[in-house]
């Protein structure tokens, strides 16, 4: 099983509301990522953890909070988002995060984010 | 910080004609990494090139990497329709920061 699955695929969100994005992969990869895209753009990293923990933050806002309950869950807790915020929001695992050579990338679908 | 360029931004062809994209980085780069996205896809990996030089082919595909380890380029042989969607390149430094920056893209349309 190759597959990253995120939920929910669409969401619309008011600015003081709670919501959270979720991630699974079950392929035993020990690294997991969000990224940020807004359209006709490249992906933007936010988080990378690795062993279930932080290992980069892009100077991501406090508005958004990560969580890495356990190696193949990647929770993304959002809180009083901006319209700015409204982007698709990218899942992707892999074996491992370097140390030396990268490894492949397989990412989730995605989630669609409106802030409103 | 890091930044990886990649030209042309979008690319008009006719089906059967060949394209090409180029990856510039303003730093030498450990390996590269290219993914394709498809109109409201996500990225899929394509291939990772390590070595200084290094030049791989998949089917119509041709990847390089360059002496210097400073760019990339993919050429497509012989487009074809199910070759539309947007490339990427995405490379990490040999030290400090090593996540992958993403490249610009480029948008590839065939025209059949």
């Amino acid at each position: 099983d190759t597959e990253v699955t995120q939920t929910p695929k669409h969401l619309v969100m008011g600015m003081t509301n709670k919501k959270s994005l979720k991630c699974e992969q079950h392929m035993g990869h020990r690294a997991m990522y969000w990224y940020k895209q807004k359209a006709k753009k490249p992906p933007e990293l936010m988080f990378v953890y690795s062993y279930e923990k932080l290992s980069i933050n892009e100077s991501v806002p406090s508005r958004f909070s990560p969580e890495c309950p356990n190696s193949s869950l990647l929770n993304l807790h959002l809180h009083a988002l901006q319209p700015e915020d409204s982007a698709l929001y990218l899942c992707a695992s892999s074996q491992d995060f370097p140390g030396g050579i990268n490894y492949e990338q397989y990412f989730g679908p995605g989630t669609r984010l409106t802030v409103t | 910080g890091q930044q990886v360029m990649q030209i042309p931004q979008y690319q008009h062809v006719q089906e059967g004609e060949d394209f090409t994209t180029y990856c510039n980085s303003s730093t030498t780069l450990s390996n590269i990494q290219w993914y394709k996205q498809r109109p409201g896809g996500h990225p899929v990996f394509l291939i990772q090139l390590v070595k200084s030089g290094e030049v791989k082919k998949q089917k119509r595909l041709t990847f390089q990497f360059g002496e210097a380890k400073k760019n990339s380029s993919l050429h497509i042989t012989a487009t074809q329709t199910t070759d539309v969607g947007t490339y990427f390149c995405a490379g990490s430094r040999d030290t400090g920061r090593r996540a992958l920056t993403f490249g610009s893209g480029t948008r590839l349309q065939v025209q059949p």
